[in-house]
């Protein structure tokens, strides 16, 4: 089973819509998890920390399940900039921290 | 706001070379790391390093790998003897108080 499992997509959207993006972590001590944006060829950016109450930024909620080491990302009311690939990201605090990623979901908004 | 900035953004060898890949970590940051990504495939951990010396390393940081803070501000990886599947780009990061860490913009290394 891998680590951290994503749809790949692409998911396809128009804009104005609502997207969700789930991801599994197969490590129950994963501790810290993130939600990173990646465009093509460009480092992976922060979008945001996962809380286990959930959390939202702007358009974006993030959910965090324990208990099935689910994690979830909504964006609402999708813009064309918002095209890129999600990664889900989860680290076993400690240690050294070390970032696992998944795959990542590829999402293009269109007009 | 502060940033981890990295150079070279693109570094061409021969097989068999030695390259150093060299990263400035954002200043108040304590752990670093090096991140690879191979074209097309999902971004992996190679090597965190806290208080000049190495926390955690995963399988692909063999002996053919290193790091080193040579200096207050810089971070290097070192790979010895490059191979072909040595070619990705390679990521480096600082973690803040928050455990969230930053990326720099990369450095594309092409293996010939």
């Amino acid at each position: 089973r891998k680590e951290v499992e994503q749809d790949p997509g692409p998911f396809n959207v128009p804009e104005g819509a609502t997207v969700a993006f789930n991801c599994t972590y197969s490590n129950s001590a994963s501790q810290s998890f993130f939600w990173y944006r990646q465009d093509c060829r460009k480092e992976p950016k922060l979008l945001m920390s996962v809380y286990s109450s959930g959390n939202e930024d702007g358009r974006f909620t993030a959910q965090l399940n324990r208990a099935s080491q689910y994690i979830s990302l909504l964006i609402r009311d999708s813009k064309l900039s918002d095209s890129a690939t999600y990664l889900c990201v989860v680290a076993v605090t400690g240690g050294g921290n070390k970032l696992t990623f998944g795959t990542g979901t590829q999402l293009k908004v269109e007009l | 706001e502060p940033e981890v900035t990295q150079t070279p953004s693109h570094q061409v060898t021969q097989m068999g070379q030695e390259v150093i890949l060299r990263c400035v970590p954002i200043s108040n940051h304590l752990y670093f790391y090096w991140y690879r990504q191979i074209l097309g495939q999902k971004v992996e951990f190679l090597v965190s390093f806290y208080n000049n010396e190495i926390s955690e390393k995963s399988e692909i940081f063999d002996d053919q790998f290193s790091v080193e803070r040579p200096d207050g501000s810089n971070f290097t990886l070192k790979i010895r003897s490059t191979k072909l599947e040595d070619s990705a780009m390679y990521f480096c990061a600082s973690i803040n108080v928050r455990n969230e860490q930053f990326f720099g913009p990369g450095t594309r290394l092409t293996v010939l």
